[in-house]
């Protein structure tokens, strides 16, 4: 079956303007969480969202960066006044719900901020 | 989330198995062992993860010693579309569910 896409798969942006990423979990999973990776580095979490609950916006580094789910399925990352330190690539995982469900990840969306 | 750590590289001929260590000493006993790779330019790929049995899929093998502190990630046959970085993550059942990353083992198969 389709896997979590990603989109754009690219983005070049100049600092100060704002960024939407979009995400598409796999059908029926009702957990979805964002990551970032920079360059050479570890991921970092950012964000996740289960059903209807709250989500835990934890790793959000500040609050230029937003995420909002809508209808339980898609999601965006909405990143305002981009830096040159957002450049990264940024991971959609989605997983099937409970806690110890396995998460699959999307292909990325590779951010540049010049 | 117990910490993991790894080796930072290691390399592994073609057609011979690779070996991948992790330590995980403060592991409790809610917390799973996964395993992910990926590959350059990609996002994670699950490989496959326990709690203290050693599982095995199609794609790879994992030994968890008894007391759980340390596992070992057993590609059997080693091609050159394995060479990826390999993370080993401990993650709880209940309480946490993001996934803490280490800096990984980078594979390197050689030909």
């Amino acid at each position: 079956g389709a896997g979590v896409s990603q989109s754009p798969s690219n983005k070049v942006t100049e600092k100060g303007k704002d960024v939407e990423l979009r995400c598409d979990p796999i059908s029926g999973h009702t957990a979805l969480y964002w990551y970032r990776q920079s360059l050479g580095q570890g991921l970092e979490f950012l964000i996740y969202f289960q059903g209807n609950s709250a989500p835990d916006k934890s790793g959000l580094p500040s609050d230029r960066f937003s995420a909002e789910r809508t209808g339980g399925s898609v999601s965006t990352l909405t990143i305002q006044r981009t830096q040159q330190e957002d450049s990264a690539v940024y991971l959609c995982a989605s997983s099937a719900g409970e806690l110890k469900e396995t998460q699959y990840f999307g292909p990325g969306t590779r951010l540049l901020v010049l | 989330d117990a910490k993991t750590t790894q080796p930072t590289s290691m390399d592994c001929a073609e057609g011979r198995a690779a070996n991948l260590p992790c330590n995980h000493s403060t592991i409790s006993g809610n917390e799973y062992v996964y395993w992910y790779r990926q590959i350059h330019s990609q996002g994670p790929q699950y490989i496959i993860h326990g709690l203290k049995n050693n599982e095995t899929n199609e794609m790879a093998s994992l030994i968890i010693t008894e007391d759980r502190k340390s596992s070992t990630l057993i590609l059997p046959h080693a091609t050159l579309r394995d060479t990826a970085v390999y993370y080993c993550i401990a993650r709880a059942t209940s309480g946490t569910y993001k996934y803490i990353f280490g800096t990984g083992t980078r594979l390197k198969v050689l030909a």
